[in-house]
């Protein structure tokens, strides 16, 4: 089943900040956090794996509630380059080995005017 | 860092064609391959795992002998629309996985954009 993502569009001003949640109702193993640009491929931001972790890159941290089974992005300062969609993926707890099966949520349109 | 090739960008192709599409993993090696689908302002839906030397597990819905996955070596995966039509018309899109309990990460290849006149 599809995570669900809200907001599903963000309109910010350069340095603003901005969430981004992400909530699956299953248990998660993972939860995998991408930006796509129009036309391009989604690029990976970061991989949260144990419940409560937090992780950065550059000025995007998110973080991973496992009991909650709910992650949420967190963009500070934001830049025009942060501009695109943003999409969680998730990946079940299966007791398997289907590492990297990703459901992905519907995406979260972010635009950063100057 | 791992980079995976994906070829071509784009097809456009005439209805009843079969179109085939590449992806390798160029500085490592990938026994698994992902491919999915995104139709225009949508998410991106997985359609098979492909496993090398094993055949590809297919999503609920999509039609094995319409998008055939061979994974021959570990490091290419094809995806072959076959018979392409229409409601075929899509971005499609591989990845695979780097790494391992702690560090694993999904790279995607850059995306096929197939439109079937």
């Amino acid at each position: 089943q599809q995570p669900v993502q809200s907001p599903q569009a963000v309109i910010l001003r350069e340095g603003e900040d901005a969430v981004i949640n992400c909530s699956s109702s299953k248990a998660l193993y993972s939860v995998h956090w991408y930006r796509q640009k129009h036309g391009e491929a989604p690029v990976f931001l970061m991989i949260l794996l144990k419940g409560g972790e937090q992780k950065c890159h550059e000025k995007i941290s998110a973080s991973f509630n496992e009991k909650k089974q709910q992650s949420s992005l967190y963009l500070t300062a934001s830049q025009l380059s942060y501009s695109g969609t943003y999409f969680c993926g998730t990946e079940k707890v299966t007791g398997g080995t289907s590492y990297g099966k990703l459901t992905f949520g519907q995406g979260t349109i972010l635009t950063v005017h100057p | 860092g791992a980079v995976v090739s994906q070829h071509p960008s784009r097809v456009i192709c005439k209805s009843g064609t079969s179109v085939k599409i590449e992806c390798r993993s160029l500085d490592f090696q990938a026994t698994t391959m992902f491919w999915y689908r995104q139709f225009p302002k949508q998410s991106l839906m997985l359609m098979a795992t492909s496993n090398e030397g094993s055949k590809a597990t297919y999503e609920q819905g999509v039609e094995k002998d319409k998008f055939l996955i061979n994974h021959a070596s570990l490091t290419l995966s094809t995806l072959t629309v076959t018979s392409a039509h229409p409601e075929d018309s899509s971005f499609y899109i591989c990845s695979a996985r780097v790494g391992g309990w702690t560090n694993e990460k999904l790279f995607f290849g850059s995306g096929t954009q197939l439109s079937v006149l």
